[in-house]
């Protein structure tokens, strides 16, 4: 089947440590996007990429890191830059004909220790 | 800027009762308006969305009106079931082809 998968479902965080969070799409788009989660807070955008090799800053970047190295991958650093990283986060991908319509994994809860 | 204004939750209702969530938005330009819903523990999915002023969207009993006199777009259903229970997301896109989200409206249908 196609679709988004994250991992893990639920990560920890020690202060001053950086976490990877994964993101993995097999339906071969080329639009991903990271969003973050807060309770009560609409989705905000961390990094968005539209193509294999290239990413842009969205609204709340700092304290967050991308790569892009491969089409079906998207992975999140959250480095220890990011003072408030306690959030769900959600990765996103669409194709580039239809950039309003994404299609979402279902979300990483990050919690500091 | 683009910006979505959604009710606050939470919404209770009982089973088949009629639902309606606010959404009013603030854009340049002519942008698409979408629903999005979100189950528990899962990410978002696409609901329904409409492309121009006084297109309805309609999917799974759930309507919605892009009305640009009042620049809202909100969602009715006329008899909820348990099953809808979920946080709703209004969201918009303009002319920089990013979506907009509002702050979600939880909906929770008791039996």
């Amino acid at each position: 089947d196609g679709g988004i998968t994250q991992s893990p479902k639920y990560l920890f965080r020690k202060e001053g440590q950086n976490v990877t969070l994964s993101c993995e799409q097999n339906l071969n788009h080329d639009a991903m996007y990271w969003y973050r989660q807060d309770p009560g807070q609409g989705l905000r955008l961390i990094y968005y990429s539209q193509i294999v090799n290239d990413f842009q800053k969205g609204d709340i970047a700092e304290g967050y890191s991308v790569s892009r190295e491969k089409k079906e991958s998207f992975p999140l650093t959250v480095t220890s830059a990011q003072k408030n990283p306690t959030a769900f986060y959600l990765c996103a991908s669409s194709d580039t004909g239809s950039r309003e319509k994404l299609f979402f994994g279902s979300g990483t809860q990050l919690s500091v220790l | 800027g683009n910006s979505v204004t959604q009710m606050e939750g939470p919404v209770t209702l009982s089973e088949e009762a009629f639902l309606t969530i606010n959404c009013t938005y603030t854009a340049t330009g002519y942008p698409s308006l979408f629903w999005y819903v979100q189950y528990p523990g899962e990410g978002l999915q696409l609901l329904l969305k409409a492309t121009k002023a006084d297109d309805k969207g309609s999917n799974k009993g759930f309507e919605a009106t892009y009305r640009k006199e009042t620049t809202s777009f909100h969602l009715e259903k006329g008899s909820v079931q348990v099953s809808d229970s979920a946080v709703y997301f209004c969201a918009l896109v303009s002319s920089a082809r990013q979506l907009t989200f509002g702050s979600g409206t939880q909906l929770t249908v008791l039996p």
